[in-house]
């Protein structure tokens, strides 16, 4: 247990949706990063967030946005939801926002969309 | 440029033999390489990393190897045994700060 935690576990829901994915860090962990686990693309970074603000973007899709509030947890919104959007959604945490900063990983929430 | 190639995509290997997974990076300004495995199922977990500033670094069965000049770093693990069975990913930061580029993956089959 990496003491990251991540809610739902599974999701299925359908096309043109929007979801909310919710990430808890470690315990004094500032840094929240999200990524996309599918089986094509490999993992691929989204977004960080740093203590509230956003510090670094990846392939983020404009359909997609997060957040991170002042009690330090994540969320990741997806809407108009496509048949491609169906992957692994992983958040992790680290103590600070340095790309060196050990990274760890929450089990995922894995999306359907049907 | 953010590209980082890992090869090969899938490796089996009998227990007690020798892995070896090799990245290539193209960014000559990356600095960190850290790589993590990943069991079916599981999260990713970083298992070893290296700066640009050392060649190796090993960690008992595992060890990480950087050619800064060819634009390279492999992990090898030695004494292969069954638990080893999991997909491995390297990753670099090209000229980011904040954010790493993983590759492709390799899946990895310690067979007994």
């Amino acid at each position: 247990d990496s003491g990251v935690t991540q809610t739902p576990k599974h999701l299925i829901t359908a096309t043109g949706q929007r979801v909310t994915l919710r990430c808890s860090p470690r315990s004094g962990d500032l840094s929240v990063y999200w990524y996309q686990q599918s089986l094509d693309q490999g993992l691929q970074f989204l977004i960080q967030y740093y203590n509230g603000e956003e510090r670094a973007k990846g392939n983020i899709l404009e359909r997609f946005s997060a957040q991170q509030f002042p009690d330090l947890h994540s969320e990741l919104n997806l809407s108009s939801l496509e048949l491609g959007d169906s992957a692994l959604y992983f958040c992790a945490s680290s103590v600070a926002s340095g790309v060196r900063e050990t990274q760890y990983f929450g089990p995922g929430t894995r999306l359907l969309v049907l | 440029g953010e590209n980082v190639e890992q090869h090969p995509s899938t490796l089996s290997v009998q227990e007690g033999d020798s892995a070896v997974i090799k990245c290539t990076y193209s960014d000559s300004a990356s600095n960190y390489f850290p790589w993590y495995k990943q069991e079916l199922g599981k999260r990713p977990q970083l298992i070893i990393d290296i700066r640009s500033n050392v060649g190796e670094k090993k960690d008992q069965r595992i060890a990480v190897t950087l050619n800064k000049t060819a634009k390279h770093f492999s992990l090898h693990i030695t004494e292969t045994q069954p638990e080893d069975s999991a997909v491995y990913f390297c990753a670099e930061p090209g000229g980011s700060n904040y954010k790493l580029t993983f590759g492709k993956g390799t899946l990895l089959t310690v067979n007994p």
